[in-house]
């Protein structure tokens, strides 16, 4: 069955630093790959969409990587800040438009 | 614009009680969504509606059932609730912005409890 594997313990980083996070899939061929923000007892927000013929996605300090090789996405937020500390989540979506979630990765920043 | 809109915000339930959780969403989208959130598990899709009038079944749709009542509003039932239905349930709504691609927008969520 399809699996989408993101860290599931938390990333500390300092203020200023580069945050990376991982996604990786297996049983699956998505079309696209979506990035989620989630905050403390509210919904996710969508950030950033990438597709299976990008190799990369860019928005301000957030970057985006999709390797359909290594099935894996890397999602960086450079010069990290204590509002980015939220829990980010990966969904790839196949062609058939429903997204598949994985369980998250909690990023906490400290000043 | 409110966006998507859920109600309760949270819900103490006892086992073999029901209850509906209700959906609105104001942005004239097509699609809604249906998900619970448990710790350690991710988002999981209970039902989906692509359009008004169509329902189907998700990864879990067990003990539930929805209904599309109009384009803006996506209900979902728990005929009797099980302990193992205490979870963070969200409701999403989407926007098609290419061919395949969709982008959710989700609801604030409604914490359910059930003894």
């Amino acid at each position: 069955s399809q699996k989408i594997e993101q860290n599931s313990e938390a990333l500390n980083i300092q203020e200023g630093k580069t945050a990376t996070l991982t996604c990786n899939y297996t049983n699956y061929s998505p079309a696209y790959l979506q990035w989620y923000r989630q905050d403390p007892g509210r919904g996710p927000v969508f950030l950033l969409l990438i597709r299976e013929n990008e190799k990369e996605k860019r928005k301000e300090r957030l970057k985006v990587t999709f390797d359909t090789t290594l099935k894996q996405s890397l999602f960086h937020i450079t010069a990290s800040q204590p509002a980015d500390s939220a829990t980010y989540l990966c969904a790839p979506q196949g062609r058939g438009g429903k997204l598949i979630f994985g369980q998250g990765t909690e990023l906490s920043v400290k000043p | 614009n409110a966006g998507v809109t859920q109600t309760p915000k949270f819900q103490v339930l006892k086992t073999g009680q029901s209850m509906t959780l209700q959906c609105a969403q104001d942005m004239n989208h097509n699609s809604m969504y249906w998900y619970r959130q448990d710790p350690g598990m991710g988002l999981r899709l209970i039902y989906y509606s692509a359009s008004e009038g169509t329902t189907d079944k998700g990864e879990v749709p067990n003990g539930y059932n929805v209904s599309r009542l109009n384009k803006r509003e996506f209900s979902l039932r728990l005929e009797s609730a099980a302990p193992s239905q205490t979870s963070v349930y969200f409701c999403a709504s989407s926007v098609r912005t290419g061919k395949y691609q969709e982008t959710q927008y989700f609801g604030p969520g409604t914490r359910l409890l059930v003894l």
